[in-house]
C-alpha cells in the first residue's frame, strides 16, 4: 500500500530565499509522481508531472527531482515570492492499487516579504 | 478547452438531506476521480470510474454514498442522508487513458451539512 509523506508540514521565510520541500513514498513501482499548489479554499493547480524514467523537470522558478530507488522527490522552489504562499502537495501514481494517485498531507508555505 | 467542471461549487444541505455533486471531464479525458478533503487535512480518494463503471471504490464509504459515470452526461457523487460529518471539499479530477498523463483537478465541491 502507497503512502506519501511530506516535510516539513509548515514552512514560513522571508522572501528571496531557495526553498526546498521534501517527499517520501514507500512504494517505488510507480508510474509518475505530480506536484500541485493549493490556495485556501481553492482547488488544485498541477505545477509538475515527472515520470518514472526521469529524475527532473522544471518549469520557471520551480524544479522537481525524482529517486524512485530512494523513494523521494524534492521540490526547489527558487528565490521564493509572497505570492508562493500555498499549501504544496505531491502525489504519486502507482503501479499497483489501479493507478490511483496517492497524496501527501502537504507543506504549507508562507513567504513574507 | 474547458477544464474539469464541478457544481455546485458550495452546497449547503441539512441533515438527512441528500447531496448530488457534479463533475464534468476535460475533453478527452474518459478517466474520473473523486477524492475528499476534510478541514486541515489531506486528499483522500474515494472512487475512480470510467464511463458505465466503477473501476475502483476502495475509498469511498460503504453506506450512504455512491458515483456514476453515465455514458451521456456528467460524473455524478451522491450522499444519502447526509451527517454533519460529510462535510468537506469534494474533488473531481479527470485523465486520459494513458497513463503518462497527470491529473486535472476541478476546483472542488464544499459540501457544509447543518
Amino acid at each position: 500500500k502507497q503512502e506519501v509523506t511530506q516535510i516539513p508540514a509548515a514552512l514560513s521565510v522571508p522572501e528571496g530565499e531557495n526553498l526546498v520541500l521534501n517527499c517520501s513514498f514507500t512504494d517505488s513501482a510507480i508510474y509518475n509522481l505530480q506536484w500541485f499548489r493549493q490556495d485556501p479554499g481553492k482547488g488544485l493547480t498541477s505545477l509538475l508531472l515527472i515520470q518514472s524514467s526521469q529524475r527532473e523537470q522544471t518549469s520557471g522558478r520551480l524544479n522537481a527531482s525524482l529517486d524512485k530507488s530512494s523513494g523521494r522527490s524534492t521540490l526547489y522552489i527558487a528565490a521564493s515570492q509572497p505570492g508562493d504562499s500555498a499549501t504544496y502537495l505531491c502525489a504519486a501514481r502507482s503501479s499497483g492499487g489501479y493507478n490511483k494517485l496517492i497524496f501527501g498531507a502537504g507543506t504549507r508555505l508562507a513567504v513574507h516579504p | 478547452n474547458a477544464g474539469v467542471m464541478q457544481n455546485p461549487r458550495h452546497l449547503v444541505r441539512r441533515r438527512g438531506q441528500e447531496a448530488r455533486l457534479r463533475c464534468s471531464p476535460m475533453k478527452g479525458h474518459s478517466h474520473v476521480y473523486w477524492y475528499r478533503q476534510l478541514p486541515e487535512e489531506g486528499l483522500k480518494f474515494m472512487v475512480y470510474l470510467q464511463k458505465e463503471n466503477i473501476i475502483d471504490e476502495s475509498g469511498m464509504p460503504k453506506e450512504r454514498f455512491s458515483a456514476e459515470f453515465p455514458k451521456e452526461g456528467p460524473s455524478i457523487l451522491r450522499i444519502q442522508q447526509v451527517v454533519r460529518g460529510d462535510s468537506a471539499a469534494y474533488f473531481c479530477a479527470s485523465s486520459p487513458p494513458s497513463i503518462n498523463y497527470g491529473y486535472t483537478f476541478g476546483s472542488g465541491t464544499r459540501l457544509t451539512v447543518v
